[in-house]
């Protein structure tokens, strides 16, 4: 199975800053990353697919991008509704597996 | 609008069965894959399997291959997910989600269904 790491574990940040968080995988996995935010009792929501491809919807403040074998999600101005968790997920190869989880929350 | 709604919480013995319902509305059913994703109180999300509504394919998380069904009936455009031989460990939210194939995100997600196992 493709084991997926994700940094930091968790951050605290002010509106408006600039935060990134990034994924890595234990093998090749093409750019089938994709990120998802989840707020507490909700379901997760998709944000960025295909590593760098931005969901229909979702504000152009997230971005995704690849540099080798990390993965980026960059959030340019953090928004109050922003505080979440967000996920990592490889759709290389079944099992698709998710990285831990990086907690967002407010400084 | 499209969504996925599913069926509501369930409280289940060890060792019982549990089926989840997942109907969706507002988008071609046979047109996408459904993923089983579960996340256990505090955890992460592991996903457990897909099927493909259209031709019945499926692909199964090696830890759920002998535990796991999953069915669809696309007169209702609803898909279900079976459980059994339920532990502890399986007490969890279960979230069907839509895909537009096998590699790509997952865009569209049900609300969850809490299961809980307990003697």
């Amino acid at each position: 199975d493709i084991q997926m790491t994700q940094s930091p574990a968790s951050l605290s940040a002010f509106v408006g800053d600039r935060v990134t968080i990034t994924c890595r995988a234990s093998q090749r996995i093409s750019s089938y990353l994709n990120w998802y935010e989840q707020k507490p009792g909700k379901a997760p929501q998709l944000l960025i697919y295909d590593a760098s491809s931005l969901q229909s919807g979702v504000p152009s403040r997230f971005r995704g991008s690849r540099s080798g074998t990390d993965y980026t999600l960059t959030i340019s101005s953090l928004q109050p509704e922003d505080f979440a968790t967000y996920f990592c997920q490889q759709s290389s190869s079944t099992p698709f597996t998710f990285g831990p989880g990086t907690k967002v929350d407010i400084k | 609008q499209v969504q996925l709604v599913q069926s509501g919480a369930e409280v289940k013995k060890p060792g019982a069965s549990v089926r989840v319902s997942c109907k969706a509305s507002g988008y071609t059913f046979t047109g996408y894959y459904l993923n089983w994703v579960r996340q256990a109180p505090g955890q992460g999300l592991e996903w457990m399997a897909w099927i493909d509504p259209n031709f019945g394919g499926t692909k199964y998380a090696q830890k759920f291959q002998d535990r796991v069904t999953m069915t669809v009936d696309t007169s209702i455009s609803t898909a279900y997910m079976e459980l059994n031989r339920l532990t502890s460990d399986d007490t969890a939210v279960y979230y069907c989600a839509r895909a537009p194939s096998d590699y790509y995100g997952m865009d569209v997600w049900g609300q969850g269904t809490a299961v809980t196992v307990s003697s």
